[in-house]
């Protein structure tokens, strides 16, 4: 069955940087897109951006552009995004989810989310 | 960006209940509207793709239209698991935009 599984919870301090990773199985990697999107507490969901596992092209959100990259190790079929800078506005839940059909954009599966704690 | 403006942000119902959730977007985005569910600790559900289609395993009475830039979720005979959190996401152009949420409260 397909299944996304994303790293364990990370506390960082402003300034630093984390790297999230979602390994992914049960289905071909390179198929369907990855998106990573996150929650905020208390707060909505946020599109954060793509990766095209089989080209690696990746596109971002204009408000994380440079402190966003997103890659993917095809020998492991795991996708990875790491956040640079960080600022306690990061502390969030970051999902990894599977685009089914790439016309309509809709995320069938989602790694279980990785909790991320920015401190001063 | 395309901005997609949900209602009402909460909403207080009973098991049985019929809901209503909207969603209007900034601009035309033809049919590319989601919906999902969010439980407490949970990652989202997807509901409903394409503006109307059911995703598979999904019960049917949640269902969904499209009037132009405006989108409707319904839950018909509100059960006690359907006490979450309703998003919309636009997937018409990046960035992906989700509407604010909906809470459906007991």
């Amino acid at each position: 069955q397909v299944q996304l599984v994303q790293s364990g919870a990370e506390v960082k301090k402003t300034g630093a940087s984390v790297k999230v990773s979602c390994k992914t199985s049960g289905y071909y990697f390179t198929t369907f897109y990855l998106h990573w999107v996150r929650r905020a507490p208390g707060q909505g969901l946020e599109w954060m951006g793509w990766i095209n596992p089989n080209s690696g092209a990746t596109d971002s959100a204009q408000k994380f552009e440079g402190r966003v990259t997103m890659t993917r190790d095809m020998s492991t079929n795991t996708a990875y995004m790491e956040l640079r800078r960080l600022r306690t506005d990061d502390t969030a839940v970051y999902f990894c989810a599977r685009v089914n059909d790439y016309t309509w954009g809709n995320y069938d599966y989602w790694g279980q989310g990785t909790l991320v704690t920015v401190s001063s | 960006d395309i901005q997609m403006t949900q209602s009402p942000s909460s909403l207080s119902a009973s098991v049985g209940d019929r809901v209503t959730i909207t969603c209007r977007a900034s601009q035309t985005i033809s049919n590319n509207l989601n919906w999902y569910q969010v439980q407490p600790g949970k990652a989202p559900k997807l509901l409903i793709y394409a503006a109307s289609v059911l995703q598979t395993g999904v019960p049917s009475r949640f269902s969904a239209y499209r009037s132009g830039t405006d989108f409707t979720l319904f839950i018909s005979r509100l059960q006690p698991e359907d006490f979450a959190t309703y998003f919309c996401q636009q997937s018409h152009g990046t960035p992906f935009t989700f509407g604010q949420g909906t809470t459906v409260e007991i």
